[in-house]
């Protein structure tokens, strides 16, 4: 069966920090990846999405960025964190054939 | 005006009650429905899916989609305490991208 691993569950960071949020699925190949923002009782934010290894396309400009290194690999960067950073990211997966996505556990950031 | 609207709640409810979720969407294309449940602190998990109209029932969960009034809803049948959580509409056309909605917190009181 499929999995999808976010790590870590709880960050804490300075301003001016940068960051480094990793996500990996297992059990399946070329997935289509997806990060999201979830602010605190809002809506889910659409942030990134890849389609493919190298292949990033984003949806809101920011300060920051994402890469997918490996097939099954999904890194969101920032080189320098703002307070309005803080949030609850969310990685998730789904057939590039289907619309149904799978989350991850998430991590809650908070940025001081 | 947001494409997927949803009431932001809380709802509360007692044990044992039937509740109602819904969703009003703006776009005639989307054609896949979908709820999720968001524990605290926690990522959503899928519940229920659902293509075009009609309904779709698993278990105390029946999920109802009305095209023709763009309306979505949810109804959870003898609801428990561990039934408390977000609830999440989504929609989506014949692509990936899905559209959520703004979440509904539900609290089912013992």
């Amino acid at each position: 069966s499929q999995t999808i691993h976010q790590w870590p569950a709880t960050l804490v960071q300075p301003v001016g920090s940068p960051l480094s949020l990793e996500c990996t699925v297992e059990g399946t190949s070329n997935p289509n990846l997806y990060w999201y923002r979830q602010a605190a009782g809002r809506g889910l934010q659409l942030l990134f999405y890849s389609v493919g290894i190298g292949q990033i396309s984003s949806e809101v400009p920011q300060n920051l960025s994402a890469s997918r290194p490996q097939d099954r690999q999904f890194i969101l960067s920032s080189k320098k964190l703002l307070l309005s950073d803080s949030g609850f990211y969310l990685c998730a997966w789904s057939v590039p054939s289907k619309n149904i996505q799978y989350f991850g556990a998430g991590t809650r950031l908070s940025v001081l | 005006q947001k494409e997927v609207e949803q009431d932001p709640g809380p709802l509360s409810v007692p044990e044992g009650a039937i509740v109602s979720l819904n969703c009003t969407y703006s776009n005639s294309a989307f054609q896949y429905f979908m709820w999720y449940r968001q524990y605290s602190r926690k990522g959503p998990e899928l519940l229920m899916y659902t293509y075009s109209s009609g309904n779709k029932e698993d278990g105390r969960f029946t999920a109802q989609v009305d095209k023709s009034s763009k309306y979505i809803s949810l109804f959870i049948r003898d609801s428990q305490p561990s039934d408390s959580a977000t609830y999440l509409c989504a929609t989506s056309n014949a692509g990936n991208m899905l559209t959520f909605g703004g979440g509904t917190r539900l609290m089912v009181k013992p």
